[in-house]
């Protein structure tokens, strides 16, 4: 399977500030995903990121809050805006050929 | 609302065991469906993925699919101290974008 990383691993930010974090894939794929796993909780979807087109969002979540970038396929970007404490969260980029999705290892972010 | 249910544990099982782990989900145009073992502090891992009712077998792992009851379950043979993890079912949204809703997750610890 594909060799998929996350820059940063994790982050302490304050409030009011944005953070972007990166998906690196060794290979190209078709599909690329953008989770939040908030402390104790499942993984939420927050977007499917589009090659060449605007990522679609699911319900929840919006464009201005958590702008994605996927310039190519091997790479997507994904930002964090106007944090507050709740965006507290591992968030993780994950890619499928189709079906099965593999994901990174993920971004813990703290906003203080 | 699409839901996956899973019980959040912990389930407790000696070292040896089966442990049995459930999921139901809402969505009857669900048609894949997988299973991600999370360890403290890690990203999910595909371990299991299953497409037609029955059961699929995978080294000490056992997949089970009823659609018509709108279940998965999973069994771990023989268990081992490092299968201590929580365990997230995933179901797809029934649609043709590879989308993935998650169960809440079920934490096995499985005592030596």
């Amino acid at each position: 399977s594909a060799v998929i990383s996350q820059k940063p691993s994790r982050d302490i930010c304050q409030r009011g500030t944005s953070l972007t974090i990166q998906c690196q894939v060794d290979s190209q794929v078709t599909m690329m995903f953008w989770y939040r796993q908030q402390p104790g909780q499942s993984l939420t979807l927050i977007a499917t990121a589009n090659q060449g087109s605007e990522a679609t969002y699911e319900s929840g979540f919006v464009i201005d809050k958590f702008p994605i970038s996927r310039p190519n396929l091997t790479f997507s970007t994904l930002t964090v805006s106007n944090m507050s404490p709740e965006d507290s969260s591992i968030y993780l980029c994950s890619v499928g050929p189709g079906n099965e999705q593999f994901f990174g290892p993920g971004t813990r972010l703290t906003v203080l | 609302q699409k839901e996956v249910e899973q019980n959040s544990g912990p389930l407790s099982v000696p070292e040896g065991a089966i442990a049995s782990l459930n999921c139901t989900y809402s969505d009857r145009g669900s048609q894949s469906f997988f299973w991600y073992r999370q360890y403290s502090g890690k990203s999910p891992e595909l371990i299991m993925s299953i497409y037609s009712n029955g059961d699929k077998e995978d080294g000490r792992f056992t997949a089970q699919l009823n659609k018509a009851s709108q279940y998965v379950s999973l069994l771990i043979r023989d268990s081992q101290p490092s299968d201590s993890a929580t365990y997230l079912c995933a179901v797809n949204m029934g649609d043709s974008s590879y989308k993935l809703i998650f169960g809440s997750g079920t934490r096995l610890l499985v005592r030596p």
